[in-house]
């Protein structure tokens, strides 16, 4: 099964606007990635946070962790029309090790 | 090279055909992955290879998929006797073992059985 859960499961928000994405997992991580997808092929990494983090930047883009609560958000500030594309989640037990993707968030960038 | 090359990017085969995926990770990345994904669905893990440790081949569905890697490279993907249900994008992705780097991931084969 997959180990994160993203919510929702689509967004649509005018450009401009920020966008948030929730994850949710269930077992303990190591460390928990983003990733976006344009047009069903291959991912990009975005940002990686460690279990021993809360809140990490690059750019747009926000993550915090809480362990406690087993979740995660990514938040895309100013959002472009260029930003969308589906969203994952993806955590990690050990290391770069197997990773577990949750079922993404569809966002959509309205111009 | 610079990215995950995988090949070929799209594939129709006829049911009951074996097919050969191929996925030439970046240089020095000593860790492979390949997962596949349904139409609109999340990753599905299949296998993972790291440095010349055994396999972890817990997620390949059936024994009709295997996979192999050949001088910590170029690894390929098989499946036999394939059947409908084998259709998904299968992507390949590489990364370091260490380090807060993430994967990297090819663009993916399109396999389509008909």
């Amino acid at each position: 099964s997959q180990q994160g859960e993203e919510d929702p499961q689509a967004l649509s928000i005018q450009e401009g606007e920020n966008a948030t994405m929730n994850c949710s997992y269930k077992t303990s991580i190591n460390n928990l990635q983003w990733y976006r997808q344009n047009s069903g092929r291959g991912l990009v990494h975005l940002i990686l946070i460690r279990s021993n983090e809360r809140e990490k930047h690059s750019g747009r883009l926000r993550v915090t962790l809480d362990t406690s609560k087993k979740s995660s958000s990514l938040l895309i500030t100013a959002s472009r029309a260029a930003d969308t594309a589906s969203y994952f989640c993806a955590s990690s037990n050990f290391g770069n090790e197997k990773l577990t993707f949750g079922t993404g968030t569809r966002l959509t960038i309205i111009p | 090279g610079a990215g995950v090359s995988q090949s070929p990017s799209n594939k129709v085969t006829e049911k009951g055909k074996d097919v050969e995926l191929r996925c030439d990770p970046i240089s020095g990345h000593t860790a492979l992955y390949w997962y596949r994904q349904s139409l609109g669905q999340g990753l599905e893990f299949l296998i993972y290879f790291q440095g010349n440790s055994a396999p972890d081949k817990s997620g390949l569905p059936s024994d009709r998929f295997s996979a192999e890697r050949t001088g910590g490279s170029v690894s390929t993907l098989t499946i036999q006797r394939t059947q409908q249900e084998d259709s998904a994008v299968y992507l390949c992705a590489s990364s370091l073992y260490e380090g807060d780097y993430g994967y990297t991931f090819g663009s993916g084969t399109r396999l389509t059985v008909v």
